[in-house]
């Protein structure tokens, strides 16, 4: 089984909102990621934890907040989001050094 | 990561075999070769990896040439429901922590009935 589950599969938030998105897996995977990636174009690297600690964070503004509670969890919490957030959300996961299997992805409206 | 070059977009007629190639002329020894494919917004599908031999699964063969610096993904027998972007990506993967998928542009296939 390769399956990564993300909820919600929509989500249509304000500005002033707070909302999280959230990843699971079952795979015993130890790295998992989180990609965001706007119309037409291909996914970018958010963030990777590695055995549920923040390895790589490329940069992002700190109104994305992830966390990663446990090896099976990934969250990514929103706050004060902008219009031009609004993207296809994806979470990944893998064995440190294996394949990266994702998710069916979060489509994020921010209005 | 080594940088990849793809065609922008491939017709291909269904049921026929589609050939997807990939450049990466700039490949090191420990990079290995991914194929993914996204269909219209989806999550990416992981399809086959390899590293200097010839691979083949369920889903597709990887074919990868002798000097490591451009490879073909084949579909034997193309479905409508194979129609999606095509990523072609270099990736080490041992050392170090996890490493990020670097995604280029890819390729638009459409299999046309």
């Amino acid at each position: 089984d390769t399956e990564v589950t993300q909820t919600p599969k929509h989500l249509v938030m304000g500005m002033t909102n707070k909302k999280s998105l959230k990843c699971e897996q079952h795979m015993g995977h130890r790295a998992m990621y989180w990609y965001k990636q706007k119309a037409k174009k291909p996914p970018e690297l958010m963030f990777v934890y590695s055995y549920e600690k923040l390895s790589i964070n490329e940069s992002v503004p700190s109104r994305f907040s992830p966390e990663c509670p446990n090896s099976s969890l990934l969250n990514l919490h929103l706050h004060a989001l902008q219009p031009e957030d609004s993207a296809l959300y994806l979470c990944a996961s893998s064995q440190v050094f294996g394949t990266q299997y994702f998710g069916p992805g979060t489509r994020l409206t921010v209005l | 990561d080594a940088k990849t070059t793809q065609p922008t977009s491939m017709d291909c007629a269904e049921g026929r075999a589609a050939n997807l190639p990939c450049n990466h002329s700039t490949i090191s020894g420990n990079e290995y070769v991914y194929w993914y494919r996204q269909i219209h917004s989806q999550g990416p599908q992981y399809i086959i990896h390899g590293l200097k031999n010839n691979e083949t699964n369920e889903m597709a063969s990887l074919i990868i040439t002798e000097d490591r610096k451009s490879s073909t993904l084949i579909l034997p027998h193309a479905t409508l429901r194979d129609t999606a972007v095509y990523y072609c990506i270099v990736r080490v993967a041992s050392g170090g922590s996890a490493r990020q998928l670097t995604f280029g542009s890819g390729t638009q296939l459409t299999v046309l009935p």
